[in-house]
């Protein structure tokens, strides 16, 4: 059974970086699938961050490319999230997933994380 | 980018009866290299993540009850559940994945009258 669990700061301050890591178990990054950031403001709809293949190929969100960056450890079988230069607009649970089909970024979600609330406020 | 509207925005239903939320692409979804849509439906229940529940505009997870059902093409897609249960209470999204930036709706939430 795959699981993903989020980990990371639940209070940064504006203009700063939040860092997020997702650790999979149940399965290695290595042998395939595209892993991604969702995240969803309280009480709001959802947001696609990003993808990432164990390659280190990555697809972005044009509206928060300038400022993220997701990254890939095999070796400890987690994925990284940065946002850079946070606002409170950055306020969400953030979630980590995978992505359905094996090699193919262009599918669902299906395994999800919990989600971590991240705060942005001095 | 391909915007995503879900209607209505909240949805009242009596056990037992039918519920029918849409969802409409700004573009088609309709993948050519498998005449699939790439749209899929997901429940959402309050403190949990999204549940992936019908991709493929049509294809039930693994799990999900048969009352649930995906239809629609190009643009225009449904969800129905054909008999609301009490468990069924949630708020449902639809998300494209047929281009980045992939995109969700804004949800519709799903209660019992």
């Amino acid at each position: 059974q795959v699981q993903l669990q989020e980990s990371g700061p639940g209070l940064v301050k504006p203009s700063e970086t939040l860092s997020l890591t997702c650790t999979v178990s149940g399965y290695s990054i290595s042998s395939g699938y595209y892993w991604g950031w969702i995240r969803q403001p309280p009480g709001k709809g959802l947001e696609w961050i990003g993808n990432i293949y164990h390659s280190g190929s990555t697809y972005y969100n044009p509206s928060l490319k300038s400022r993220v960056t997701i990254s890939v450890d095999t070796s400890k079988n987690q994925f990284s999230l940065k946002l850079s230069s946070v606002t409170a607009a950055d306020t969400a649970v953030y979630y980590c997933a995978r992505v359905s089909c094996h090699s193919d970024t262009n599918c669902p979600p299906d395994y999800w994380g919990q989600g971590t609330l991240v705060t942005v406020s001095s | 980018d391909i915007v995503m509207t879900q209607s209505p925005d909240s949805l009242a239903v009596s056990l037992g009866e039918r519920a029918t939320i849409n969802c409409k692409s700004s573009q088609s979804v309709l993948y050519s290299s498998n005449n699939k849509n790439s749209l899929a439906w997901y429940q959402q229940k309050p403190g949990q993540p999204p549940k992936l529940f019908i991709y493929w505009a049509s294809t039930r997870e693994s799990g999900v009850p048969d009352r649930f059902s995906g239809s629609g093409s190009g643009t225009d897609f449904t969800l129905t559940i054909s008999s609301l249960q009490a468990e069924d209470v949630a708020v449902y999204y639809c998300q494209q994945y047929y281009t980045t930036p992939y995109s969700f709706g804004q949800g519709t939430k799903l209660e019992i009258k």
